[in-house]
């Protein structure tokens, strides 16, 4: 069965410092992955996505993610952050080819301070 | 462009009443998804329709629930009778893809959430 791990329910950050947000998964198969952000009172949004062809994966805002089969892991990363990048985020995972059933993480909530 | 839009954004109701939550996906995207989000469960998949019929309703909790998609651009989440353990966000997402999920960009587009509140 797929699933993913978000470590840290709650992540807090200097604004212009280095955000690093955890994610692993568990797939008996090649997985598709992604990450999705959910502003305040607002659905979810897509940020990135791998599926399987590079590795490092850029998305929006100046987001992005490695994928890394040796440690199961998708980690988010972003270099400098901005007060608007405070929100949630979620890692989700599904089967290759397979866009139908999205198993999203806990989330994690991002706070960022002057 | 209109993205999805989901109504009401706001319901209260009392246990026992009947809630209708309504979803237009974007024009043009054939499959469609309803999610739960709470903060004990996260977030769930109830059921996922494409070209109107459901595909999988395996995450629809009980028989209290229904879903409905009868054309291509409007589809309804039914809860009767309603019951305050249901209270949650509800999510519509939409995208193109086939039933399979073999194609596709991967890409769900989510509404803002219809927020439900059973006393």
């Amino acid at each position: 069965a797929q699933s993913v791990t978000q470590l840290g329910s709650h992540v807090s950050v200097s604004e212009g410092a280095l955000v690093l947000l955890r994610c692993n998964y568990s797939s008996s198969v090649p997985p598709y992955l992604f990450w999705y952000v959910q502003y305040p009172n607002q659905g979810l949004q897509l940020l990135l996505k791998y599926t399987s062809a590079a590795t490092l994966v850029k998305g929006i805002n100046g987001f992005e993610a490695e994928f890394k089969k040796s440690e199961t892991s998708f980690h988010l990363t972003k270099p400098s952050a901005h007060m608007s990048d405070a929100a949630e985020y979620f890692c989700a995972v599904t089967l290759s080819g397979g866009y139908n059933k999205l198993i999203f993480g806990a989330g994690t909530r991002l706070a960022v301070h002057p | 462009d209109a993205g999805v839009i989901q109504s009401p954004r706001h319901e209260v109701t009392e246990m026992g009443q009947e809630v209708t939550l309504r979803c237009k996906p974007i024009s043009g995207h054939n499959s469609l998804f309803w999610y739960r989000q709470t903060m004990m469960r996260g977030l769930e998949l109830l059921i996922y329709f494409n070209n109107n019929v459901p595909i999988d309703d395996s995450g629809m909790p009980e028989d209290r629930f229904s879903a409905k998609m009868p054309n291509a651009s409007f589809s309804t989440l039914k809860i009767q009778p309603s019951e305050p353990r249901d209270s949650a966000v509800y999510f519509c997402a939409s995208t193109l893809g086939s039933a399979s999920g073999q194609s596709g960009t991967g890409e769900l587009f989510f509404g803002e959430g219809s927020r439900l509140t059973v006393l």
